[in-house]
């Protein structure tokens, strides 16, 4: 069974960091993208980032570029997300999420549906 | 930037009842649209992918039609089981990019 399993969540002060972990099992995580996908609180859905499985691609939505960093540990099927310089526009569930495929080509990769989700961490940036 | 237009935003109907959802690109995006069901307090579910293709397992009331830039979603008999919040997404390849509809909030009459 695929479960994901994002940890890290809490409150933070604006400026501040915070390092989330996604834990992933029940597939062969290093051959499939993940992303993070957020959404701040009565909100709806907003893809933050996405790496390919071998971190060779990389990308972030325009909102948080230069903020955040997407990173993975594929012998330790994590997935991680540092987020620094964090504003209360920010606020949100993290959510953890599979990318059903992975399309490479010229040393660029992509994919497009995200078939499995986590539950989810809340971050609240807030003085 | 791909901008997604979902309609209506929120939707109450009868258990039995045909439901519908539309999704408009601004932009032709082939079939690159899915769907997702979001029951309160629980994270996204897969249920349409690449506009049209039942995910596993997903009952089949659940359907999605259309290419380019006009897509929908259909609940043929809508269970009470069904509530929920659903979101179309579309993907662009170069850059990647994913964008979320607004959301349409079912709940029932």
């Amino acid at each position: 069974e695929v479960q994901l399993v994002e940890s890290g969540g809490g409150l933070v002060q604006p400026g501040g960091s915070l390092r989330l972990s996604c834990a992933a099992s029940g597939f062969t995580f290093s051959s499939y993208s993940m992303n993070w996908v957020r959404q701040a609180p009565g909100k709806g859905l907003e893809w933050v980032s996405y790496i390919s499985s071998s971190s060779s691609t990389i990308y972030y939505a325009d909102s948080v570029k230069g903020r955040f960093t997407i990173s993975r540990d594929n012998a330790k099927n994590s997935l991680y997300l540092q987020m620094n310089s964090l504003r209360a526009e920010d606020t949100a569930v993290y959510y953890c999420a599979r990318d059903a495929w992975e399309y490479c080509t010229g040393g660029v990769c992509w994919g497009g549906v995200l078939d499995y989700w986590g539950q989810g961490t809340l971050v609240t940036v807030s003085s | 930037d791909i901008q997604m237009t979902q309609s209506p935003s929120s939707l109450s109907a009868s258990v039995g009842d045909r439901v519908t959802i539309t999704c408009q690109a601004s932009q032709d995006i082939s079939n690159y649209l899915n769907w997702y069901q979001q029951k309160p307090g629980k994270a996204p579910k897969l249920l349409i992918y690449d506009a049209s293709n039942l995910e596993t397992g997903v009952p089949s009331r659940f359907s999605g039609s259309g290419s380019g830039t006009d897509f929908t979603f259909t609940i043929s008999s809508l269970q009470p089981e069904d509530i929920a919040t659903y979101y179309c997404q579309q993907y662009d390849n170069l850059p990647l990019m994913y964008t979320f509809g607004q959301g349409t909030k079912l709940e029932i009459k």
